[in-house]
């Protein structure tokens, strides 16, 4: 089993749509979570944490259910420029070690 | 504000060379990270290391590749005798001192590195 799991999509959808991303997770002492979004070619970048209490910014909205280990983003709204692949990430557990464990990403591609 | 930085962005070896590659962390971040990126892949853990040490190596291959991060400078990331299946994408990123959570890292470029 993959350590974090998502869709790999892609995901088509028309400008203005509202999309949503599912991410579970293997490893219940993980205790960061994160989404970052990776353009083609360039390097990740962070589009938010994610927290317990689920958290919002613009148009995104992130969930977290530790029972389940799952990790959800919704993005409403969608734009052109939101076209992307989307990586779930997570850490790795416990200890001194600030290792990020990544998922395979979701492509997200927003048609105009 | 200059982000992390990383150079060269690009770089082309034979098999049998040694490529080095730079980066230099954040202004006020003292922890760096290294992951590669296959083609068609996620991104995988190397090696985390603060100024002068080696914190967590578990992602590095046994053999030819080695990190360090000195008192002063970047950090580099040494791989000698390079094969083919070490032409990947190589991203460095860095965090401030860890006192809060949760552990945000922020990438540079990225150096793609291409064995022929």
């Amino acid at each position: 089993r993959k350590e974090v799991e998502q869709d790999p999509g892609p995901f088509n959808v028309p400008e203005g749509a509202t999309v949503a991303f599912n991410c579970t997770y293997s490893n219940s002492a993980s205790q960061s979570f994160f989404w970052y979004r990776q353009d083609c070619r360039k390097e990740p970048k962070l589009l938010m944490s994610v927290y317990s209490s689920g958290n919002e910014d613009g148009r995104f909205t992130a969930q977290l259910n530790r029972a389940s280990q799952y990790i959800s983003l919704l993005i409403r709204d969608s734009k052109l420029s939101d076209s992307a692949t989307y990586l779930c990430v997570v850490t790795e557990g416990g200890g001194a070690t600030n290792k990020l464990i990544f998922g395979t990403g979701t492509l997200l591609a927003v048609q105009p | 504000n200059a982000g992390v930085m990383q150079n060269p962005r690009h770089l082309v070896r034979r098999r049998g060379q040694e490529a080095r590659l730079r980066c230099s962390p954040m202004k006020g971040h003292s922890h760096v990270y290294w992951y590669r990126q296959l083609p068609e892949e996620g991104l995988k853990f190397m090696v985390y290391l603060q100024k002068e040490n080696i914190i967590d190596e578990s992602g590095m291959p046994k053999e030819r590749f080695s990190a360090e991060f000195p008192k002063e400078g970047p950090s580099i990331l040494r791989i000698q005798q390079v094969v083919r299946g070490d032409s990947a994408a190589y991203f460095c990123a860095s965090s401030p001192k860890t006192s809060g959570s949760p552990y945000e890292q922020y990438f540079g470029p990225g150096t793609r590195l291409t064995v022929t």
